[in-house]
């Protein structure tokens, strides 16, 4: 059962629309990540939180931006969606002090048209 | 500059035998590893893990081993089960960054 949850699972929009793909977790885990995949491709670290109100850019530049209000949610908004931002977005977190093993939402897989 | 990489885009192997998924990396200042599985449109999970200061990690049928001197790491599958059909990421985490390197992943079908 999973404790970290992503909406939508599968979206499809226009180019020029503003999004915002959710995250939350129920763990109380204080670092949450958001990677982008595309098939075949490893998972590219896009942004990172260590926790409330704090917020990092990842090793992959992205136009999307986040927020970290709550420990829980961490959402990932474009302004304006382009047809190269059709990936999936995957958001995973844990907690300080575990081995390194995130947990992962079940993701995104965003199309813009 | 990729970090982590598997070689290998898909692998096919009978249901019973052995499956062996391969891992290199290229930064010595990686120190934990681990295996992730994903099945398609779900999120990766965690599978096993191993730290540098061992070469060996073992849990039911999975075995990960680590040639640090090589920089390279393995996944063991035995026997291996069609529900271990999926996609394997091999990512990587290095003193102190918090962060994790992922591979570009290696599918594997298991065949009946």
């Amino acid at each position: 059962e999973a404790d970290i949850y992503q909406t939508p699972r599968y979206l499809v929009i226009g180019t020029g629309k503003k999004i915002t793909l959710e995250c939350s977790q129920t763990m109380g885990h204080d670092k949450m990540y958001w990677y982008q995949q595309d098939p075949g491709m490893e998972l590219h670290l896009i942004h990172y939180s260590y926790g409330v109100n704090s917020t990092e850019k990842g090793d992959l530049s992205s136009e999307s931006t986040v927020s970290r209000i709550r420990t829980e949610h961490f959402p990932l908004t474009l302004e304006s969606a382009r047809p190269s931002h059709t990936s999936q977005y995957l958001c995973a977190s844990r907690n300080t002090g575990t081995n390194y093993g995130y947990t992962f939402g079940s993701g995104t897989r965003l199309t813009v048209v | 500059d990729q970090q982590v990489k598997q070689n290998s885009p898909s692998l096919s192997v009978q249901e019973g035998r052995i499956s062996i998924l391969n891992c290199d990396y290229t930064n010595s200042m990686f120190d934990y590893f681990l295996w992730y599985k994903k099945y398609p449109a779900e999120g990766p999970t965690f599978l096993i893990s191993i730290s540098s200061i061992k070469d060996k990690n073992e849990d039911g049928r999975f075995t990960v081993f680590l040639n640090k001197s090589a920089k390279h790491l393995s996944l063991h599958i035995v026997p291996s089960q069609p529900g271990d059909s999926a996609v394997y990421f091999c990512a990587a985490s290095a003193i102190g960054a918090q962060k994790l390197v992922f591979g570009q992943g290696t599918r594997l079908t298991i065949n009946p």
